[in-house]
């Protein structure tokens, strides 16, 4: 079956400006992440959805970013007036949470944002 | 906070040589344990996990990795490694299905 899927793969930006990248999880997984992966270092977690529940936005690192979840499916993150420390791989991750739980999330491509 | 180390960043070896790449966290409660990989050019994809049992575990492609609760160590280990095998190596740490704590990544290099 289809897998997470990311978009833009590749996103290029100036400093100031703001993006969008959007993220299709797998259908039925009703949790859905975010994590961040700068160049050399592991995956930071940014925020996490489950259902109609309050999203989990500890990691977020500043206030440019957000996030927004349409039901249990389209997700998009937002970063306003990009830096350049904010050029990463951005990962999006879903998990199914009903049945017996395997807590296994399944990631997709990214998205690599390059802000200049 | 939860927090995951791994001590290897960087790892060269010859094909057929035995692998053990570490990983420790910092979580004294019940935790879920992950090994990722990322193969050049390809998505993150599990590799093994565990959750309770027997601590030792099988995943894919041979590797297997043991959870020692009293080290808080769950390393990832392979007898005979293969030119295929590398890419970087990610261990991870979730609490009941929250977000994955990662460790920072082993990059493993085979050499044919």
């Amino acid at each position: 079956g289809a897998g997470v899927s990311q978009s833009p793969s590749n996103k290029v930006t100036e400093k100031g400006k703001d993006v969008e990248l959007r993220c299709d999880p797998i259908s039925g997984h009703t949790a859905l992440y975010w994590y961040r992966q700068r160049l050399g270092q592991g995956l930071e977690f940014l925020i996490y959805f489950q259902g109609n529940s309050a999203p989990d936005k500890s990691g977020l690192p500043s206030d440019r970013f957000s996030a927004e979840r349409t039901g249990e499916s389209v997700s998009t993150l937002t970063i306003q007036r990009t830096q350049q420390e904010d050029s990463a791989v951005y990962l999006c991750a879903s998990r199914l949470t009903s049945g017996t739980p395997t807590y296994e999330q399944y990631f997709g491509p990214g998205t690599r944002l390059t802000v200049t | 906070a939860q927090s995951v180390s791994q001590h290897n960043h960087h790892v060269i070896l010859s094909e057929a040589a035995s692998l053990e790449l570490g990983c420790n966290y910092s979580y004294g409660g019940t935790v879920n344990l992950f090994w990722y990989v990322q193969y050049p050019g390809q998505h993150l994809q599990l590799l093994l996990k565990y959750f309770s049992g027997d601590p030792l575990v099988k995943g894919i492609k041979g590797f297997e990795a043991e959870f020692i609760k009293s080290k808080f160590s769950f390393n990832l280990r392979k007898p005979s490694v293969q030119w295929s095998d590398t890419a970087e190596y990610f261990c991870a740490v979730t609490l009941a299905g929250n977000m994955l704590t990662f460790g920072g990544g082993t990059r493993l290099m085979v050499k044919p």
